[in-house]
């Protein structure tokens, strides 16, 4: 079953730390893999886009890493601000059953980050 | 502004009551694609397109039907609500779902059926 499992649910933090969150996928055949932020109520907005070639992406204060070997990625959030407070979502990005196209999106259900000041 | 456009952003309906939800984008992207959030679900793709007259399914279609008939616009359509459809949707858009491309949410349209 093509899933994506995201952890911790949930994570509270104090302005300025580092946190990372974890994504799981199990899901084939494998296109590529996106993080996104939510802020409540809104619609996602991208913070990076992977290959299964590459193994580090950068965004700003926002650095992901995807192992494809163990299909596993994290985010990772360096001298966090207030204005990080959103909920972080996983996208994996597979080919359909025919393998012609690559339009499937599964979403992870998220790790909803609170920065306090 | 690239943007996509989702109406209307808040709605309430009766159960049986055909109702369209409309997406327009302004990027000329071939991809476009629906979905919705539910809590503790996330969010879930019902149906995508990859071109005009192009569409398939996505991992929850029932209930749902689209149509692509022009390349701005990918709407989303209800026949005949029913109460577990209520939920938040939302239209994304893509030049492709490949590596390379970002794919741009709209703002979400809040759908409660009574």
């Amino acid at each position: 079953k093509n899933q994506v499992e995201q952890s911790p649910q949930s994570l509270i933090i104090l302005e300025g730390k580092n946190c990372t969150l974890q994504c799981n996928y199990t899901v084939s055949p494998f296109s590529n893999l996106r993080w996104y932020k939510q802020d409540t109520g809104r619609g996602p907005v991208s913070l990076t886009i992977m290959t299964f070639s590459e193994n580090t992406k950068s965004n700003g204060r926002y650095t992901a890493t995807l192992d494809a070997d163990t299909k596993q990625s994290s985010l990772h959030i360096t001298a966090s601000q207030l204005s990080d407070s959103a909920s972080y979502i996983c996208v994996v990005i597979r080919y359909n059953a025919g393998g012609t196209s690559y339009g499937k999106l599964t979403f992870g259900q998220g790790t909803i980050l609170t920065v306090h000041p | 502004e690239a943007q996509v456009t989702q109406n209307p952003r808040y709605l309430i309906t009766v159960t049986g009551k055909k109702l369209t939800v409309t997406c327009s984008q302004n990027m000329n992207h071939e991809y476009m694609s629906w979905y919705r959030q539910d809590p503790g679900l996330g969010l879930r793709q019902i149906y995508y397109s990859m071109n005009v007259e192009v569409t398939d399914k996505g991992d929850v279609p029932e209930g749902y039907k689209v149509s692509r008939k022009e390349k701005r616009n990918f709407p989303l359509i209800l026949e005949s609500p029913s109460p577990n459809q209520t939920s938040l949707y939302f239209c994304a858009s893509s030049p492709s779902w490949g590596w390379g491309n970002t794919i741009y949410f709209g703002e979400g349209s809040w759908l409660t059926v009574v």
